[in-house]
């Protein structure tokens, strides 16, 4: 089993909708979350950071699921803009190393 | 502020040939790291180093190195290259490691590997 895997999409959605995405970690000792977006051909940058209680930044919402070792990226009222790849990011352990998932895209259509 | 940039952007190279990627950042930051992403595989660590005379091997070092005699500069070698590695390579750097810190990226270099 991967240490941390996605969906690989894409979800296709229109304008408005509401789309969530989850990311499973197979080491229950993980101890830090990251969602990071990553613009076609560009650098991955980070989008928000997912506590345990869960955490909201505007139209996006992260959830952490320790017991069944999930997060979530849950995004409202989607946008053009919001069309880009999603990437799950999670500390299995080790020194200050982290491990990225493969990606999920998301396409938001007109 | 230019952040982290990588040079060049693109490169191709025969098999066997040798070359250096560049990455320098201007934020002071003690964390850097090197990360190659290939298509359904995510991104994967290379090397990384947490400070100036410090670094460490990620997930996939073979057939690279690195060295960091400053803080601001944090380059790749190939040593021989091979058609495996053609892939877009990333540069990052973070105040204080990427466990709880922001990582930031560089533009990336892409790289082909006839």
């Amino acid at each position: 089993r991967k240490e941390v895997e996605q969906d690989p999409g894409p979800f296709n959605v229109p304008e408005g909708a509401t789309v969530a995405f989850n990311c499973t970690y197979s080491n229950s000792a993980s101890q830090s979350f990251f969602w990071y977006r990553q613009d076609c051909r560009k650098e991955p940058k980070l989008l928000m950071s997912v506590y345990s209680s869960g955490n909201e930044d505007g139209r996006f919402t992260a959830q952490l699921n320790r017991a069944s070792q999930y997060i979530s990226l849950l995004i409202r009222d989607s946008k053009l803009s919001d069309s880009a790849t999603y990437l799950c990011v999670v500390k299995p352990g080790g020194y200050q190393k982290v491990t990225f998932g493969t990606g999920t895209k998301l396409q938001v259509i007109p | 502020n230019a952040g982290v940039t990588q040079t060049p952007k693109f490169q191709v190279l025969k098999t066997g040939q040798s070359m250096t990627l560049q990455c320098a950042q201007d934020m002071n930051h003690e964390y850097m790291s090197w990360y190659r992403q290939d298509p359904g595989m995510g991104l994967r660590l290379i090397h990384y180093s947490v400070g100036a005379g410090i670094t460490d091997q990620g997930e996939v070092p073979n057939g690279y190195n690195v060295s960091r005699s400053t803080t601001e500069d944090f380059p790749l070698r190939l040593l021989s290259a091979a058609p495996s590695q053609t892939s877009v390579y990333f540069c990052a750097s973070s105040p204080g490691g990427p466990v709880k810190n922001e990582q930031f990226f560089g533009p990336g270099t892409r790289l082909t590997v006839l």
